[in-house]
């Protein structure tokens, strides 16, 4: 199995760009979730989904969409970047919410100039 | 919403020497996960524990949950280098919820 996959692992942004990062998993996971980690601010959830067609905002949805057309894939969508999207992002998954440890992708840091 | 107190912010210590983290809920715990990460590295699933008293260990790393204080400990023997890197906790408050975590803390391990 390859596990969480990222990508890409390395970004650049100009303000305003859009752009959708990409995660996918090989597990057959129900839920899968978005995360970013700031300097400070630990992990903070933005998206989340518990199934194929089904998606919830997190903590910090503003200026992102997501979408779950199949259960392997997951991407997040920067409508418009904004520098206070600068972020290093990781997707995780699980096979469910209920005391099941959740897999982290290897992260995509993303800088927006 | 939940909070997650991790303390402290940051550890040095001398390799060889034992050393406690902790995280503390605002709320009552429903599970609560530790997870490490190396410095530009995705999170590593350490252990999770769902029951007050409950203790798990894994090689030289040992963690407790304390039910009523709400609170879990992490008990690192002996440290050596590999152990260095940021330790958060997650938790969750209900079956259904979802997972929130902590600040993290960075430790580093002097050779």
């Amino acid at each position: 199995n390859a596990g969480v996959t990222q990508t890409p692992k390395f970004q650049v942004l100009k303000t305003g760009q859009s752009m959708t990062l990409q995660c996918a998993q090989d597990m057959n996971h129900e839920y899968m979730s978005w995360y970013r980690q700031d300097p400070g601010m630990g992990l903070r959830l933005i998206h989340y989904s518990v199934g194929a067609g089904i998606t919830d905002q997190g903590e910090v949805p503003n200026g992102y969409n997501v979408s779950r057309s199949t259960t392997e894939d997951f991407p997040l969508r920067l409508l418009s970047a904004a520098p206070s999207q600068t972020s290093v992002y990781f997707c995780a998954s699980s096979y469910g919410l209920k005391h099941y440890e959740q897999y982290f992708g290897p992260g995509t840091r993303l800088t927006v100039t | 919403s939940q909070e997650l107190e991790q303390s402290p912010q940051s550890l040095i210590v001398q390799e060889g020497k034992n050393l406690t983290i902790n995280c503390t809920s605002s709320k009552t715990l429903y599970g609560l996960y530790w997870y490490k990460q190396k410095y530009g590295e995705g999170l590593i699933f350490l252990m999770m524990l769902q029951k007050g008293g409950e203790e798990k260990s894994h090689e030289k790393i040992t963690a407790k949950l304390d039910e009523k204080k709400q609170q879990s400990s992490l008990h690192i023997t002996a440290s050596q280098p590999s152990h260095a890197g940021i330790y958060l906790c997650g938790a969750t408050t209900g079956a259904n919820s979802k997972l929130t975590f902590g600040k993290g803390i960075t430790l580093s391990v002097r050779p």
